[in-house]
């Protein structure tokens, strides 16, 4: 069981936005920056977000990624099929002396 | 994008140790990165095995700490991970990634493909 919460799936038509929350704690979300990952099945997963919402150069726009308080976010507008995937937020866990993921989103373009 | 090429035995029996490679073609290992393991258990999510710096020192997942070791060889340009008294728990895909670790910027910025790993006898 992860200590990042994030809801098991989010589903959406084609050019619409789906927002998907990472609940944590202030030994993580609160006091780290957040990292969020895209995972295809059979692919290598890729970093989408890091230190809560910059993006690496190759991803688009559409994707954004903000953090308030012990919860993270991750938008994603204009959604296309292209984009359904498994999504992870992650952080350090001081704690733990842990690196954490996230329980995981499946996004479905309807 | 950098190259991650893990290797390893794909099936494994339990109570045995779980041997990796991820060969890291064109980078230097020393560059300044930190490197490691993701494992994705099947129907699971991600989970964090351990880190290694480019100076050698290891930290690991607390779940698994006792079992696990990473090494880091700068002559070969590898990392490598060995995962003792397997059980069925540990049946799961095997990600090698690179870490950028800067002040409390901490992510891991490439991937390999992965390779799968079963225990069963």
């Amino acid at each position: 069981q992860s200590v990042l919460t994030q809801p098991p799936s989010m589903s959406a038509a084609p050019g619409q936005t789906v927002t998907i929350s990472c609940s944590g704690s202030s030994s993580n979300v609160g006091n780290n920056f957040v990292s969020w990952y895209r995972h295809l099945p059979g692919t290598a997963p890729q970093l989408i977000i890091y230190d809560n919402s910059k993006r690496p150069s190759e991803i688009p726009a559409r994707f954004s990624g903000s953090k308030s308080a012990s919860s993270a976010t991750l938008g994603i507008t204009g959604l296309q099929t292209g984009d359904e995937a498994d999504y992870y937020c992650a952080t350090w866990d001081s704690s733990l002396s842990s690196f954490v993921f996230g329980s995981g989103t499946q996004v479905t373009v309807l | 994008q950098v190259q991650l090429l893990e290797s390893g035995p794909g099936l494994v029996k339990p109570s045995e140790t779980l041997s990796l490679t991820c060969a890291i073609p064109g980078l230097s290992i020393t560059f300044g990165y930190s490197w490691g393991w993701v494992r994705l258990p099947p129907g699971k999510g991600l989970e964090w095995i351990g880190g290694i710096s480019q100076s050698g020192a290891a930290s690991y997942n607390p779940t698994l700490k006792g079992r696990v070791t990473l090494s880091i060889d700068t002559a070969r340009n590898e990392v490598s991970l060995s995962l003792s008294s397997i059980s069925a728990a540990d049946t799961a895909v095997y990600f090698c990634v690179r870490r950028w670790q800067f002040l409390t910027q901490d992510y891991f910025d490439s991937w390999g493909q992965g390779t799968q790993v079963t225990v069963s006898s």
